[in-house]
């Protein structure tokens, strides 16, 4: 069955590390999408990208970077992790073309920075 | 302001009862509205979506939509135990499948 995956599940890091997310879809979705959950923000869109090569920011984007060299993943990078940083992240995918195209997420990240 | 808000809650209520959960916004281009349901550490799944105004329903679930008022409401019909969860708007217009989420409310359904 096709299914979108993220690892790690949690993680623990120090301020001003660099820190990667990965993503893994196998649906084939050109839409890819990368948000962080916080209480009382619901979900915040951070980058997305519509196709391999192409990136755009989100809401939110300051402090990550995404890269997107194939289909099926869309890594999420923070340069120098902060403790505002500190949240989980979820990342969701879509196919193409339909405004209502259903975005399946993925099972999140918790992510801490002390 | 947020462009959407929804009541964080946590709601409580009996086995049996009709929930209703609501959100506003204040982005009149939305066209397309969407409730997501998240159960306690997993990802947001999609439920049920509505395009401009009117009534949807899906089994126990009916979504409303008043463009005039900016008012959203998803009701849950005969609510069980299985439903508690946090229940998510999800707003967007045509531009390139961009959702806006609200906060979430927290539904707790008790036996």
């Amino acid at each position: 069955d096709a299914e979108i995956t993220q690892s790690p599940r949690h993680k623990i890091t120090e301020t001003g590390r660099q820190v990667t997310l990965a993503c893994h879809q196998t649906w084939n979705h050109n839409n890819m999408f990368w948000y962080r959950q916080d209480l009382g923000h619901g979900l915040r869109l951070i980058h997305y990208s519509y196709g391999v090569q192409d990136t755009n920011k989100g809401e939110v984007s300051d402090g990550y970077s995404v890269s997107r060299s194939n289909t099926e993943d869309l890594p999420l990078t923070l340069e120098s992790a902060a403790s505002s940083q500190t949240s989980v992240y979820f990342c969701a995918s879509s196919a193409a073309g339909q405004v209502t195209d259903t975005q399946y997420f993925g099972p999140g990240t918790r992510l801490t920075v002390l | 302001q947020k462009e959407v808000e929804q009541d964080p809650g946590p709601l409580s209520v009996p086995e049996g009862a009709i929930v209703s959960l609501n959100c506003t916004y204040s982005n009149s281009a939305f066209q397309y509205f969407m409730w997501y349901r998240q159960y306690s550490r997993k990802g947001p799944e999609l439920l049920m979506y509505t395009y401009s105004s009117g009534n949807k329903e899906d089994g126990r679930f009916t979504a409303q939509v008043d463009k005039s008022s900016k008012y959203i409401s998803l009701f849950i019909r005969d609510s069980q135990p299985s439903d508690s969860a946090t229940y998510l708007c999800a707003l967007t217009n045509n531009a390139g499948n961009m959702l806006t989420f609200g906060g979430g409310t927290r539904l707790m359904v008790k036996p």
